[in-house]
């Protein structure tokens, strides 16, 4: 069955420096999503992603945040300038449309540590 | 703010004991409610969605109700197995997007 990649798994950076998250969606998929997960709180809604833009994001995502869909098929969610409440998984998603009746496809995740 | 609440927090059951989880969710603007599986190291897992009052869905030993005028859904596991410790999270969709409660972590010991 077709799955949502993620790279990488861990990633450990200090506060201050920028990462970037790479997702590679299922290829028919239409719509794209981050979510992250801090530790023992629930999975929270980031941005999602629809032809080139930005269709919606939550308030977490500020200036520190960006996605972008480089080549058809990578998607990447950059955090500027990392900070310790920043540490989580993030979740990469896809789905062919955009429905909220329709099942999500979750990536395994990429464990952010930011020291 | 929406908010979608799970109970319980972790379970631990014996092998062959059946179980069940609630997700209270807000009865109004509902349009669909997610559950999905979640083992660990593993990518989520979608196992329904549902989208009308009174839907029963099933798959396997696993079972979900949905009742959107209270705003609560049962996911049921029959005779559980070591393979089903995971953590069920539901997720509740307003139309725009998903909003997730904080999953019950399942324990099935052999």
């Amino acid at each position: 069955e077709p799955e949502v990649t993620q790279t990488p798994s861990h990633q450990v950076t200090q506060m201050g420096q920028e990462v970037i998250l790479r997702c590679v969606p299922i290829s028919n998929h239409l719509y794209f999503y981050w979510y992250r997960q801090i530790l023992g709180q629930k999975v929270e809604f980031l941005v999602s992603f629809y032809n080139n833009e930005i269709s919606e994001k939550s308030e977490i995502f500020d200036d520190q945040f960006s996605v972008e869909r480089p080549d058809g098929s990578n998607f990447t969610l950059k955090i500027r300038s990392t900070k310790l409440e920043d540490s989580a998984m993030y979740f990469c998603a896809s789905r062919a449309t955009g429905t909220t009746n329709e099942k999500l496809f979750f990536g395994s995740g990429t464990q952010l540590s930011v020291l | 703010i929406l908010n979608v609440e799970q109970s319980p927090q972790s379970l631990h059951v014996q092998e062959g004991d059946s179980t069940n989880f609630t997700c209270s969710f807000p009865s109004s603007n509902f349009y669909a409610l997610h559950w999905y599986r979640w083992e660990t190291a593993k990518s989520p897992e979608a196992l329904f969605v549902m989208t009308l009052n009174g839907d029963e869905k099933k798959k396997g030993r696993i079972s979900a109700t949905l009742n959107t005028k209270e705003g609560y859904s049962y996911l049921y596991i029959k005779g559980s197995q070591p393979e089903d410790s995971a953590t069920y999270l539901c997720a509740f969709s307003d139309f725009q997007k998903l909003v997730f409660g904080t999953g019950t972590r399942l324990l099935v010991s052999p």
